[in-house]
């Protein structure tokens, strides 16, 4: 089946420092990937839309100056977190679209942790 | 807007038993509903679709049905076992719009 990888899994960092996480199709091309973020017990909620060669498009409230996002190839898409703080630390998802058998589903990446110190 | 609403409470069943999560939406129609499994710290993994001309699905002991009278979406694990608890998630992707929407998981606990 598809496959998403991300990485890292788990990121420690000093506030004000950038984190960037990277977000993989191994065996298919995704023009589109999304990014999530989720608090402890709580849902994914969508960050942003990141589409291959053009601008990422950023749900309401998301800071595109904060969450930088990167869709350079079909195959990759990446987050970065700018001048990270406390508040930022989160469980980071990036999912991408793929059809199989004429059914368009979501392949997930592991996730990824992120504490900022 | 278009909303999805999952129970929030916890579910407890016990082993053997059957377990029904429902998935309610609101102020659109999917073109399918789709279910993820999520154990904590990963990220969720595809279960099944079900297109809304479909009423229902099986794949082994799951089975979800799609009923766009009552705007719902029924999830059942049939002979459950503690290794199903999990958060299950239920996901609408709009095709027309590209619009993705989430519920917000319901957690299953399976006692054994």
């Amino acid at each position: 089946g598809a496959v998403v990888s991300q990485h890292p899994s788990r990121v420690i960092c000093k506030s004000g420092t950038s984190v960037k996480i990277e977000c993989r199709s191994l065996d298919f091309q995704a023009t589109t990937m999304f990014w999530y973020r989720q608090f402890p017990k709580q849902s994914l909620m969508l960050m942003a839309t990141s589409n291959e060669g053009s601008k990422a498009t950023y749900e309401q409230g998301v800071e595109k100056d904060k969450f930088l996002i990167n869709h350079a190839s079909l195959t990759l898409s990446t987050l970065t977190v700018t001048s990270a703080h406390p508040e930022d630390s989160s469980f980071y998802i990036c999912s991408a679209n793929h059809a199989t058998g004429g059914e368009e589903k979501l392949f997930f990446g592991s996730g990824t942790q992120l504490s900022v110190l | 807007s278009q909303k999805i609403e999952q129970n929030s409470e916890a579910l407890n069943i016990q082993e053997g038993k059957t377990a029904t999560l429902t998935c309610n939406y609101t102020n659109y129609s999917p073109a399918y509903l789709q279910w993820y499994r999520q154990d904590p710290g990963r990220g969720p993994v595809f279960l099944l679709l079900i297109r809304e001309n479909e009423k229902e699905k099986r794949k082994e002991r799951l089975k979800v049905t799609f009923d766009t009278t009552l705007k719902q979406s029924l999830f059942h694990i049939t002979a459950s076992q503690p290794a199903d608890s999990a958060t299950y998630l239920c996901v609408s992707m709009d095709t027309g719009r590209r619009a993705l929407t989430f519920g917000s998981g319901t957690r299953l606990q399976v006692q054994p």
